[in-house]
């Protein structure tokens, strides 16, 4: 069965740390591994990833895929309440995207 | 606004009554898809369409589910003899044909079923 695993679940810093949220995946016909934001309402995007080993960075966010080990990690440095949200992972395969459960990120002042 | 749409944004509804959701993607994207959600999980993956075509359906729309996009515009679902376990957050997406293509969320409705 395809599957996303998050992790960790939940987590919670203060502003200022640095963060890394992981992605692990088991799927049949890999597209490309995609990152999203969400806080109260629709998912936001953030990254496409199709390569291995080409990171995507954005302000103070970054992510890399390994597509031997069959992972992602979302990099967030000097973290600011405002990123407060569940970050997802999601898988396209073929047609659709296949998502984790999404690491929830409560940023402290 | 040029973005996905969705109405109602909110529905409380009592068990048993049908409800209806209506979805208006990106005008030129021509795939349409419905999620649900529901609390501390991601979106699930419903059912798609490509242009009037509905593609997949997953394992998880029921026969109480529906899902039309008569012209290959607007989408509705419609959840028949409602259940509370079909409270949710049912989401809509829509993208280009593209092999990885990323999909564009609408604000979800929110269905609270008594």
């Amino acid at each position: 069965e395809d599957k996303v695993v998050q992790s960790p679940l939940s987590l919670v810093v203060h502003e200022g740390d640095t963060v890394t949220l992981n992605c692990s995946y088991e799927v049949t016909n890999f597209r490309s591994l995609l990152w999203y934001k969400q806080e109260k309402k629709a998912p936001t995007f953030l990254f496409m990833l199709t390569s291995s080993g080409i990171e995507k960075k954005s302000g103070r966010l970054s992510s890399i895929l390994d597509k031997k080990e069959l992972f992602s990690i979302l990099n967030i440095t000097a973290t600011q309440t405002g990123d407060s949200a569940i970050y997802l992972c999601a898988v396209k395969m073929a047609e659709k995207l296949v998502f984790g459960k999404g690491t929830k990120l409560t940023v402290n002042p | 606004d040029t973005g996905v749409s969705q109405d109602p944004r909110h529905k409380i509804t009592k068990r048993g009554q049908n409800v209806t959701f209506r979805c208006d993607p990106i005008s030129e994207h021509n795939r349409l898809y419905w999620y649900r959600q529901t609390l501390g999980q991601g979106p699930e993956f419903l059912t798609y369409f490509q242009n009037e075509a509905q593609l997949e359906k997953s394992r998880l729309l029921s026969d109480r589910f529906s899902a039309e996009r008569p012209k290959g515009s607007f989408s509705t679902l419609e959840i028949q003899r409602t259940e509370q376990g079909d409270s949710a957050m049912y989401l809509c997406a829509s993208s280009l044909v593209r092999e990885a293509g990323e999909l564009f969320f609408g604000e979800g409705s929110r269905l609270t079923v008594l």
